[in-house]
């Protein structure tokens, strides 16, 4: 069974790096066709995607972020990232990692969230 | 930048059939993907590929894409259906999902 696990600090100080890991069981970044995101969502409002890697290397971010974005991916640890510096107020959210294929163009598993606050 | 639009609300008594939409600019040339998520939860995935049911959803979940709209279909709805539901799509590999549909069972 596919399983993914947000891990990271719960509250990152306004200015500084936010830093999350997602770990997949059952199932290998490295399958082609596959590809790993990060969707966060601030409280009582929608969803938002941050980005997505494919398993050979290929790297989309969202516009409104882009800036301040990077995505990795460590295939010995069968994990993937995101760093998302200069943060603010504004990127107090729950984030959730994601898995998504490229046949079906949807996201199938989705990691239990985590919720970080930005203080300032 | 691409957008969704879905109407924020949508009631529906028991039973009776949930319909929600998502209209975007070209949907003809894109694959609709819809999720419910229900308070204090993850997303799950219930339509892709416009119409296709992840193993696992019942059949009163049903899609469509007209190409100007899609809609998520909701048959014989039960009080477990009620939940926010977002669709999404991808626009030049960029995610989007729409604002979210709030439907309430009453």
């Amino acid at each position: 069974q596919v399983q993914l696990q947000e891990s990271g600090p719960g509250l990152v100080k306004a200015s500084q790096t936010l830093s999350l890991t997602c770990t997949v069981s059952g199932d290998s970044i490295s399958r082609s066709s596959l590809y790993w995101s990060w969707i966060r969502q601030p409280a009582g409002k929608g969803l938002e995607w941050i980005g997505r890697i494919f398993n050979d290397g290929t790297i989309n971010y969202s516009p409104s972020l882009e800036s301040r974005v990077t995505i990795s991916a460590d295939t010995s640890k069968n994990e993937f990232s995101l760093n998302l510096s200069s943060v603010t107020a504004a990127d107090t959210a729950v984030y959730y990692c994601a898995r998504g294929s490229r046949a079906a163009a949807g996201f199938d598993y989705w990691g239990q969230g985590t919720l970080v606050t930005v203080s300032s | 930048s691409y957008e969704l639009t879905q109407p924020p609300s949508e009631s529906v008594s028991p039973g009776q059939t949930a319909s929600i939409t998502c209209s975007g600019d070209k949907l003809v040339d894109k694959y609709v993907s819809w999720y419910q998520q229900k308070p204090g939860q993850s997303p799950v995935l219930v339509i892709y590929q416009d119409t296709k049911r992840p193993s696992g959803i019942p059949e009163r979940f049903s899609g469509s894409n007209s190409g100007i709209t899609a809609t998520l279909t909701i048959s014989e709805t039960q009080a477990m259906d009620e939940a926010d539901y977002y669709c999404q799509a991808w626009d030049n590999y960029i995610g989007v999902f729409g604002a979210g549909t709030k439907v309430t069972v009453l």
